[in-house]
C-alpha cells in the first residue's frame, strides 16, 4: 500500500492551462504538505494544512490554490500556468508539524 | 529568519571512502533535525532524525549525524559509502510550535564504483 500517492506522476501543458495535482495519504496523518522542487533541486514549501485548516501559505503567487476536502487529501489546483512553474511538485504528510515527513512520489510538471 | 546551509553542493567520492556531509542552521530555539536522502528518479526518504537525548544520532543504511548546539551544527557522516549512497541528501530543521520545515538546498553525493 502506498502511503503517500500522487496523480498524475507527469503533466505536461501549454501555457495559460489550468491543472490540478490530487494528493493522499493512508497514514492518517493530521498534517499534509505541497512542496515544489526546482531544476536545481531546491526544495521550498509552499503550503500546509493541519486537520483541513490553512496553516502556511508561502509566497506563492494566488494562481495556487490548496483545498483540502479531508483530512487524507490535499490537492493543488493552478491557474493559468507560466513556463516558471516547471518543476516537480511533492506532497507530503506528517503525524505532526514537527515530525518527520513522508513524501509522495512527486509530479512532474512541464509547462511549454 | 530561519535557515538551513549545506556548504557541500556536490561530492564525489569513491566507494570505501568515508562521508560528511555539512549541515548549519541558523535558529535560536529549540529545533528538531532531519536529514532526507533522495535517489535517482525517487521522492525523499528519512534518513535520520534528532528531537533531544544522544547528540549522536545513528539512522538507516550505516548513516550517522551528530548534533552540536554550540555550532549549530548536524553534520551527516557515513564511515564507508557505496555506489548505492549515490544520491540528494537534504538537511533539514523545524522548530517547536511549528508546523514549517526548512530545508537546505541539499548536497549531490556521487560515488564512483
Amino acid at each position: 500500500d502506498t502511503a503517500v500517492s500522487q496523480t498524475p506522476k507527469y503533466l505536461v501543458t501549454q501555457m495559460g492551462n489550468d491543472k490540478s495535482i490530487k494528493c493522499e495519504q493512508n497514514l492518517g496523518h493530521d498534517t499534509m504538505y505541497w512542496y515544489k522542487q526546482d531544476s536545481k533541486k531546491f526544495l521550498k514549501i509552499m503550503f500546509s494544512y493541519n486537520n483541513k485548516e490553512l496553516i502556511i501559505n508561502e509566497t506563492v503567487p494566488n494562481r495556487f490554490s490548496p483545498k483540502s476536502p479531508d483530512k487524507a487529501h490535499l490537492n493543488l489546483h493552478i491557474n493559468s500556468l507560466e513556463l516558471g512553474d516547471s518543476a516537480v511538485y511533492f506532497c507530503a504528510s506528517s503525524p505532526a508539524g514537527v515530525d518527520e515527513q513522508y513524501f509522495g512520489p512527486g509530479t512532474r510538471l512541464t509547462v511549454t | 529568519a530561519q535557515s538551513v546551509s549545506q556548504h557541500n553542493h556536490h561530492v564525489i567520492l569513491s566507494e570505501a571512502a568515508s562521508l560528511e556531509l555539512g549541515c548549519n542552521y541558523s535558529y535560536g530555539g529549540t529545533v528538531n533535525l532531519f536529514w532526507y536522502v533522495q535517489y535517482p528518479g525517487q521522492h525523499l526518504q528519512l534518513l535520520l532524525k534528532y528531537f533531544s537525548g544522544d547528540p549522536l544520532v545513528k539512522g538507516i543504511k550505516g548513516f550517522e549525524a551528530e548534533f552540536i548546539k554550540s555550532k549549530f551544527s548536524f553534520n551527516l557522516r557515513k564511515p564507508s559509502v557505496q555506489w548505492s549512497d549515490t544520491a540528494e541528501y537534504f538537511c533539514a530543521v523545524t522548530s517547536s510550535g511549528t508546523y514549517k520545515y526548512i530545508f537546505g538546498t541539499g548536497t549531490r553525493l556521487k560515488v564512483l564504483a
